[in-house]
C-alpha cells in the first residue's frame, strides 16, 4: 500500500531552469494538495485540487503551476526556478474535498529542492 | 487573517518530565489536527480534534481542544527520548475550504 508517492526525492536546479514534481496517490482520494516547508515557517499551501478537473491557489502560488492529470496524479511545475523556491515540497491527499467535512491529510515523503 | 501560532517553537527537556505545547488560532474552527515529523521524514497524523472539549490520548501524548479560547494543547507525560520530533498543529478554517493552515512547529528534543 504505497499511499502518496512523490518523485523525485531530491533535485538541484540552476536559476531559470524548469522542472515538474510528480505526485500520485492510490487511495482513491478526491482532493490533493501541494505544500512547501521552509525552516521556521511550518507548511504553506501552494495549490490544491478539490476534485479531478479543478485547481485553486493556496497561500503562496506565485512561481508555480499545477496540473490535476487524473484522479490519482497532481503535478507541480516550476517554470523558471528561483533560489527563493529552495524548499521541501510535500504532496498530500484527502478523501473529502475542502469544505465538505473533515478528513485527514495523508502526506508523501517530500521532495528536497535546491535552486542555486 | 488565518493564523496558527505555536509555542514554544523549540523545547529541550529531560526524560521523565511533563510538558505542554500550545496552539492558538485566529478565527473560529471546530477542527484541529496534530502531526508529528521526524527529521527528514514526512508528516504523521497524531490526533484529530473535532469539537469543543475534545480530548484524545495516545500513550504519553494527550491533546485537547477549547474552541471558545481558540486553543489546543498537546501534553507530554513522562517524556521519553523516542518522542523527540517536530510537532505541528493545523487548523481547518472555513470548513477546510482553504486546506489546512499549519503552525510553525515545535521542535522537541528529549534528553536522557
Amino acid at each position: 500500500n504505497a499511499g502518496v508517492t512523490q518523485t523525485p526525492k531530491f533535485q538541484v536546479l540552476k536559476t531559470g531552469q524548469s522542472m515538474t514534481l510528480q505526485c500520485a496517490q492510490d487511495m482513491n482520494h478526491n482532493s490533493m494538495y501541494w505544500y512547501r516547508q521552509d525552516p521556521g515557517m511550518g507548511l504553506r499551501l501552494i495549490y490544491y485540487s478539490a476534485s479531478e478537473g479543478t485547481t485553486d491557489k493556496g497561500e503562496v502560488p506565485n512561481g508555480y503551476n499545477v496540473s490535476r492529470l487524473n484522479k490519482r496524479e497532481f503535478s507541480l511545475r516550476l517554470e523558471s526556478a528561483a533560489p527563493s523556491q529552495t524548499s521541501v515540497y510535500f504532496c498530500a491527499s484527502s478523501e473529502r474535498p475542502p469544505g465538505q467535512g473533515w478528513s485527514p491529510l495523508h502526506f508523501g515523503n517530500g521532495t528536497r529542492l535546491t535552486v542555486t | 487573517e488565518l493564523k496558527v501560532e505555536q509555542n514554544p517553537l523549540f523545547l529541550s527537556m529531560q526524560e521523565g518530565k511533563n510538558y505542554t505545547i500550545y496552539c492558538n488560532y485566529s478565527t473560529t474552527s471546530d477542527r484541529l489536527y496534530w502531526y508529528r515529523q521526524d527529521p527528514g521524514k514526512s508528516l504523521e497524523s497524531l490526533f484529530v480534534l473535532l469539537s469543543n472539549g475534545a480530548v484524545k490520548q495516545e500513550g504519553r501524548l494527550m491533546a485537547s481542544l477549547d474552541t471558545k479560547a481558540r486553543l489546543s494543547t498537546l501534553h507530554i507525560t513522562a517524556a521519553v527520548h523516542d518522542l523527540s520530533a517536530t510537532y505541528f498543529c493545523a487548523v481547518d478554517f472555513r470548513g477546510g475550504a482553504d486546506g489546512l493552515t499549519f503552525g510553525k512547529g515545535t521542535h522537541l528534543i528529549i534528553q536522557p
